[in-house]
């Protein structure tokens, strides 16, 4: 079953422009991950924000965490033609017997107008 | 130079086949995971491995098998049970499990 869904499925922006995307969750976390991925690649982990933060910067990325309504978001500011990409949620969760594993979402293509 | 890598990057299968998917990484790694994306889809685990000589089964482990006997190689088999085994398949590992994945460039299965 689906733990994270993206939103929205694809976005199309102008370069200099800030694009926002996010990830709804259906039960509790312990961490919640965006990845990057380019056409035909792997994926390049983003950044990480533990359940019991709300916020994380790196760079020009933005991540919040709201628990309470099991949301995520991810901003990216003044983006560029470079950040044109999908970009994954993922999120662990408790899955049984005392383990725990990372689901990931169905993402969200971005694509930057130059 | 460190890293994770796969391969090959595109591989076909004859009906009946078995083929076997390698994943190297040399960043002194314990966590090791197999993953499926299909397209326009997320990513579903199949299987991952905490450490030698273990592993676990993920979300959609039937018709795949693994081995984990080196700390460096997970390699990933399709066997011929399964029934639509075209995706593209991603190895990832990492030092905590579960965090920080680090991914290879994935191998393209296909089915001739």
């Amino acid at each position: 079953s689906q733990q994270g869904e993206e939103d929205p499925q694809a976005l199309s922006i102008q370069e200099g422009e800030n694009a926002t995307m996010n990830c709804s969750y259906k039960t509790s976390i312990n961490n919640l991950q965006w990845y990057r991925q380019n056409s035909g690649r792997g994926l390049v982990h983003l950044i990480l924000i533990r359940s019991n933060e709300r916020e994380k910067h790196s760079g020009r990325l933005r991540v919040t965490l709201d628990t309470s309504k099991k949301s995520s978001s991810l901003l990216i500011t003044a983006s560029r033609a470079a950040d044109t990409a999908s970009y994954f949620c993922a999120t662990e969760t408790y899955s049984g017997a005392g383990s725990y594993q990372l689901t990931f979402g169905k993402g969200t293509k971005l694509s930057v107008i130059p | 130079d460190g890293g994770i890598t796969q391969s090959p990057k595109y591989l076909f299968r004859k009906e009946g086949q078995n083929v076997t998917l390698s994943c190297e990484q040399n960043l002194n790694h314990d966590a090791m995971y197999w993953y499926r994306q299909d397209p326009g889809q997320g990513l579903r685990l199949i299987y991952y491995s905490q450490i030698v000589n273990d592993f676990q089964k993920g979300d959609i482990a039937e018709g795949y098998s693994v081995s984990r006997e080196k700390k460096e190689s997970f390699p990933l088999t399709v066997t011929s049970a399964q029934k639509n085994p075209t995706a593209f398949y991603l190895c990832a590992s990492s030092i905590r499990e579960n965090e920080k994945l680090f991914f290879g460039s994935g191998t393209q299965l296909s089915v001739l």
